[in-house]
C-alpha cells in the first residue's frame, strides 16, 4: 500500500512566522501535490512537482513556496504566515504523469493566530 | 477549462435508506472521473473511478457511479447506507490525455447518516 505521511496533524503558528509542512511518500512516486481544503471550496491545488527539483504553480500559489530535494519528500513553505492561511493542508502523490489516481496523506490542520 | 459541480453541500439520510450524491462536470474534452471519500479527521481515499469502458462503475464499500456523457454527470449511489458511511464525498475530474492530468475537485457533499 502507498503511504503518504505528513509531519504534523495539527499546527498552531503566529502571524509572520515561517512555516514548514512536510510530506513523505514511500512508493517512489514521481509526482507530488499540495492542496488546501476549506469548507465550501473543496480542494484547491497550491503547487505540484513532476519530479525532483521540478515544481509548477497550481491555482492558488500566492503566499506559498515549495521544495523537493529528494523524490520522497515534498515541503510546503509559508514564508510569512497570515491568518487567511488558516486551513487544512493535504499532500498527495501519484506514480507519474500517465497515471490518474492520487494518494493522499491525513492532512495538517494549520491555525495561524 | 474544466469544472465540477456538486449541488448538494449536505445530504441527510436514514440508515439503510438508498442515497444518491450528484456530480456534474464541464469540459470541452474527454475526461476521467473520480469519487473520493474523506472520513472525519482523515485524508482522501479513492472510492471509484471512470477511465473508459462500461459507464457503470463499482467501487469500494458498496458504492457505484454511472457516467452519463450526454448529461455530463457522474452521480454516486448506494442502495443501503450505514452509519459508517458518514463522511464527506468529493467528485473530481481530470482531462483525458492532458499534459498534467491535474485533478479538479468539486466542493464536496457531506453525507450524514442518521440511525
Amino acid at each position: 500500500d502507498v503511504k503518504v505521511t505528513q509531519s504534523s496533524r495539527y499546527l498552531v503558528k503566529r502571524t509572520g512566522e515561517k512555516v514548514f509542512l512536510e510530506c513523505v511518500q514511500d512508493m517512489d512516486h514521481e509526482n507530488m501535490f499540495w492542496y488546501r481544503q476549506d469548507p465550501g471550496l473543496g480542494l484547491r491545488l497550491i503547487y505540484f512537482s513532476y519530479d525532483v527539483k521540478m515544481k509548477e504553480k497550481g491555482d492558488i500559489p500566492e503566499g506559498y513556496s515549495v521544495s523537493r530535494e529528494k523524490k520522497e519528500r515534498f515541503s510546503l513553505i509559508l514564508e510569512s504566515a497570515s491568518t487567511n492561511q488558516t486551513s487544512m493542508y493535504l499532500c498527495a502523490s501519484r506514480l507519474g504523469l500517465g497515471y490518474n489516481e492520487q494518494f493522499f496523506g491525513p492532512g495538517t490542520r494549520l491555525t495561524v493566530l | 477549462a474544466q469544472s465540477v459541480t456538486q449541488l448538494d453541500s449536505q445530504v441527510p439520510v436514514f440508515e439503510e435508506a438508498p442515497v444518491e450524491l450528484r456530480c456534474n462536470y464541464s469540459s470541452s474534452v474527454s475526461v476521467y472521473l473520480f469519487w473520493y471519500v474523506q472520513y472525519p479527521n482523515q485524508g482522501l481515499q479513492l472510492l471509484l473511478k471512470y477511465l473508459s469502458g462500461s459507464t457503470l462503475v463499482k467501487g469500494i464499500n458498496g458504492f457505484e457511479a454511472e457516467f452519463n456523457k450526454s448529461q455530463t454527470s457522474f452521480h454516486l449511489r448506494k442502495p443501503s447506507v450505514h452509519i459508517s458511511d458518514t463522511a464527506e464525498y468529493f467528485c473530481a475530474v481530470s482531462e483525458y490525455g492532458g499534459a498534467t492530468n491535474k485533478l479538479i475537485f468539486g466542493t464536496g457533499t457531506l453525507l450524514a447518516v442518521q440511525p
